[in-house]
């Protein structure tokens, strides 16, 4: 099975920061990694898939990067409603793996 | 606009068996590749299982051999059948829709499953 490491697991940040997320996979996934956004007590909500498209109606602070086995999700400049828990999620093979999530908190 | 709605979580003992229910709106469950994803409290995303819109189903190692996955394609609605269960399976139960076997698109609400004694 294909393991995803996310870094790193808490992030503190302040309002304006640029804050950078990274996952990992323990083999190559070409481009098949999505970004989730998770707020307490809600489903998740996708963000970037195919490591770097923006999903529709996602603010454009938000960017992916990476193929092969690193990847990064990037918010150019966090604003409130971006303190969250962030997941990477691979779907190159017939089982989805997820990483283990990134909680980004107010510094 | 597209609902899923997940119905059926409580608490159960282990050992005990349980079905999920998922009748979404706005889409047709045979028509995609549809999937439950748990988190246990206080912790991350774990994929269960998915079946494709073409049938295939597969489960992650933890459900095999104990989770079940189906639809019911006269009532739009997704199953997961989950015996023998284990305080391990505690977690929160979403139904999802995916982009073919990749990202998910749609996510429940999530129905709440607990195993206790």
């Amino acid at each position: 099975d294909i393991q995803m490491t996310q870094s790193p697991s808490t992030l503190s940040a302040s309002v304006g920061d640029r804050v950078t997320i990274t996952c990992r996979a323990s083999q190559s996934i070409s481009t098949w990694l999505a970004w989730y956004q998770q707020k307490p007590g809600k489903a998740p909500n996708l963000l970037i898939y195919k490591a770097s498209n923006l999903q529709s109606g996602v603010s454009s602070r938000f960017s992916g990067s990476g193929s092969g086995t690193e990847f990064t999700l990037t918010i150019s400049s966090l604003q409130p409603d971006d303190f969250a828990t962030y997941y990477c999620q691979q779907y190159n093979s017939y089982s989805w793996t997820f990483g283990q999530g990134t909680k980004v908190e107010i510094k | 606009e597209v609902q899923l709605v997940e119905t059926g979580g409580g608490l159960i003992q282990p050992g005990g068996s349980l079905r999920l229910s998922c009748a979404p709106s706005g889409f047709i469950v045979s028509n995609n590749y549809m999937s439950w994803v748990r988190q246990a409290p206080g912790k991350g995303l774990d994929w269960v299982s998915i079946i494709y819109s073409g049938g295939s189903t597969y489960y992650a190692d933890s459900a095999k051999g104990r989770f079940t996955i189906s639809r019911d394609n006269s009532k739009n609605t997704l199953y997961l059948q989950m015996n023998s269960l284990r305080a391990d399976d505690t977690a929160v139960y979403y139904c999802v829709r995916a982009h073919s076997n990749d990202y998910i698109m749609d996510w429940g609400q999530g129905t709440l499953v607990t195993v206790s004694s």
